[in-house]
């Protein structure tokens, strides 16, 4: 347990509904990261947060990707109208910023199936 | 970011020391090595960290030549809990980490 958790840790929708995730970081860390991962591949970084404020997106992150976190606490990752494409491990880590390493502590993901 | 290869696959036995390279001819200045670990169905977990020369921890050694431009990771008699994806990075310290498709460890009985 690194102290991240998610979620849910499985969601299974049908094509065209909103799903919601919630990550909550190490209480401490200023950073909060979510990656999607597929069957094979690595992890794919979409957005990052410092404190409250996001301030990278991947092109990945299209318009019915939105994320949150409000109070610089935990997060909250929406996909509008999915697809059989989102289906994938959406994970969260969070990081200490002040740190001298960079290391992640990642949650254990929530899998989405997209029927 | 440097890009870093890294093999697809590797197998080895209990009890052996394995040793997992990675290549990462446009390492810049800035940039550090680290390695994560990742078994199925959980979140990658962080490894071991180094800049240059050698690191070692509880978990493994991190060997980086004077260079810079390749490291090689060695997990010292591997069991088969070893068995995972492991994924070498680069980059500076404050940005994000880009994972490549790692090296999938498979370690035998």
């Amino acid at each position: 347990d690194t102290g991240v958790s998610q979620d849910p840790r499985h969601k299974i929708t049908k094509r065209g509904q909103n799903v919601t995730f919630r990550c909550d970081p190490i209480s401490e860390h200023n950073r909060l990261y979510w990656y999607r991962q597929t069957l094979g591949q690595g992890p794919e970084f979409l957005t990052y947060f410092q404190n409250e404020a996001q301030l990278e997106k991947s092109r990945l992150l299209s318009d019915r990707f939105s994320a949150e976190r409000p109070k610089g606490s935990f997060s909250t990752l929406e996909i509008q109208r999915t697809e059989q494409g989102d289906s994938a491990m959406y994970l969260c880590a969070s990081q200490d910023g002040t740190s001298s390493y960079n290391e992640q502590f990642f949650g254990p993901g929530t899998r989405l199936t997209v029927l | 970011l440097a890009k870093t290869t890294q093999p697809i696959s590797m197998d080895s036995y209990e009890g052996q020391e394995v040793n997992i390279t990675c290549s990462h001819n446009n390492i810049a200045t800035n940039d550090y090595i680290t390695w994560y670990q990742q078994f199925p169905s959980q979140g990658p977990r962080f490894i071991i960290q180094g800049y240059k020369t050698k690191v070692t921890n509880e978990v493994a050694s991190l060997f980086i030549p004077a260079d810079r431009k390749s490291s090689t990771l060695s997990l010292p008699r591997v069991s088969l809990s070893d068995t995972a994806v492991y994924y070498c990075l680069v980059g500076d310290r404050n940005d994000k980490i880009i994972f490549g498709k790692g090296t999938r460890l498979h370690i035998l009985p």
